[in-house]
């Protein structure tokens, strides 16, 4: 059973570009989760997601960022025109559906932004 | 979700136990204990949760107080690959994970 993929590993984007980071939870998985990791810093939650809806957004910027999972495909972060500030890695995460109420959540390995 | 509480760094001697600690004073009765590890820039690495009871599994065990105010995460046998930075989270099932600071465990030679 694969675990959580995420492509690309690296992405090297220009300022004003747009990146576009992909997700593909673990089968059987219906809830992806996102977090980006600052440089030298913790993880931050950005945004959830189950199956063509979002459930909890609450960090994530207003602007420029967005993310989807739609019935058929892998889960996308887009990040419109991208600044220096945006460089960090972006970790996906992967839960199956809620059991006893806890379930873990399962990380892929990322994928490293960065803008120049 | 409650606030944990752990120590900035631990060293342990390979082949020995590792015992890390977790204060979650404020930890309310669904909340469950998890732990996770970054293992240099990887991604986390789920090790372990639980509620009230320990709990054991290949990576480690967890001892959750009675109170269930603390809790300590267990790795029987260090080794050098298990150097790493460790995550105490309390959170009730399905909500996002909030990473603090964690426990840098430096597993020595």
């Amino acid at each position: 059973n694969a675990g959580v993929m995420q492509n690309p590993r690296h992405l090297v984007r220009r300022r004003g570009q747009e990146a576009r980071l992909r997700c593909s939870p673990m089968k059987g998985h219906s809830h992806v989760y996102w977090y980006r990791q600052l440089p030298e810093e913790g993880l931050k939650f950005m945004v959830y997601l189950q199956k063509e809806n979002i459930i909890d957004e609450s960090g994530m910027p207003k602007e420029r960022f967005s993310a989807e999972f739609p019935k058929e495909g892998p889960s996308i972060l887009r990040i419109q025109q991208v600044v220096r500030g945006d460089s960090a890695a972006y970790f996906c995460a992967s839960s199956p559906p809620l059991l006893r109420g806890s379930y873990e959540q399962y990380f892929g390995p990322g994928t490293r932004l960065t803008v120049t | 979700d409650a606030k944990t509480t752990q120590p900035p760094s631990m060293d342990c001697a390979e082949g020995r136990a590792a015992n890390l600690p977790c204060n979650h004073s404020t930890i309310s009765g669904n909340e469950y204990v998890y732990w996770y590890r970054q293992i240099h820039s990887q991604g986390p690495q789920y090790i372990i949760h639980g509620l009230k009871n320990n709990e054991t599994n290949e990576m480690a065990s967890l001892i959750i107080t009675e109170d269930r105010k603390s809790s300590t995460l267990i790795l029987p046998h260090a080794t050098l690959r298990d150097t790493a930075v460790y995550y105490c989270i309390v959170r009730v099932g399905g909500n996002m994970l909030t990473f603090g600071g964690g426990t840098r465990l430096m597993v020595k030679p």
